[in-house]
């Protein structure tokens, strides 16, 4: 199975401060048709997770744009610009390249 | 928009069988790939499995063969059957739009016990 390592576990952010969310696999998530499925979740307190970015940069419906994803291969970052309350959960990478799709431990994130 | 919602027991006896449903509305279950996540308490998430109307499913081998995922397409759902609970299976269990979740349902929180 593909293994997702997420740095760090936690974060505690002031509100309006950046903060940035590292999701490394062990293996690439380059497809042979050129994509690379790497995704992010957030999952706020008592609520199933919701989709923020998909194939590492693209955003959701309705997600900000103060959510942000790159990276290629093997290693990629979730970038927050400027964090809100609402912000407030735990993130998840999740790898679709291969079956079985595998999540990362997921980082938690809190208000300053 | 995908809505979905799972439903059955919130309790399960050891050694016995897991049954659940997710009911879908907004898209029909022929069109796309349906999958289900479970969360254990505390824990982070893993990936059960997932299927299509097709019948191309795909499941966890951590799950050691312990899973079905299927499609009724007359009540637009689909549903995961899951043998031999133990204590271990105690979770939240979501049901997710495509094999890669998309859009998730609310969870439902099954505990197995003696």
């Amino acid at each position: 199975d593909i293994v997702l390592t997420q740095t760090p576990l936690s974060l505690s952010v002031s509100p309006g401060q950046p903060a940035s969310i590292s999701c490394k696999s062990s293996q690439s998530l380059l497809h042979s048709d050129g994509k690379t499925f790497l995704y992010w979740y957030l999952q706020r307190p008592a609520q199933s997770p919701q989709l923020l970015i998909y194939e590492v940069s693209s955003r959701f419906s309705g997600v900000p744009d103060r959510f942000s994803g790159s990276g290629s291969g093997t290693d990629f970052t979730l970038k927050i610009s400027r964090v809100e309350a609402e912000d407030v959960g735990v993130y998840y990478c999740l790898q679709g390249a291969e079956f079985p799709r595998t999540f990362g431990q997921g980082t938690k994130v809190e208000i300053k | 928009q995908v809505q979905l919602q799972e439903s059955g027991p919130g309790l399960v006896k050891i050694s016995e069988t897991l049954a659940l449903t997710c009911t879908v509305s907004g898209a029909s279950v022929s069109g796309y790939y349906w999958s289900w996540i479970r969360q254990s308490p505390g824990k982070g998430l893993q990936w059960i499995g997932s299927t299509n109307y097709g019948g191309n499913t795909n499941y966890n081998p951590s799950l050691k063969g312990r899973v079905t995922i299927s499609v009724d397409t007359s009540k637009n759902q689909f549903s995961l059957r899951m043998n031999s609970m133990t204590a271990a299976d105690t979770a939240v269990y979501f049901c997710a739009r495509g094999a890669t979740p998309f859009s998730w349902g609310q969870g439902t929180l099954v505990t197995v016990s003696s």
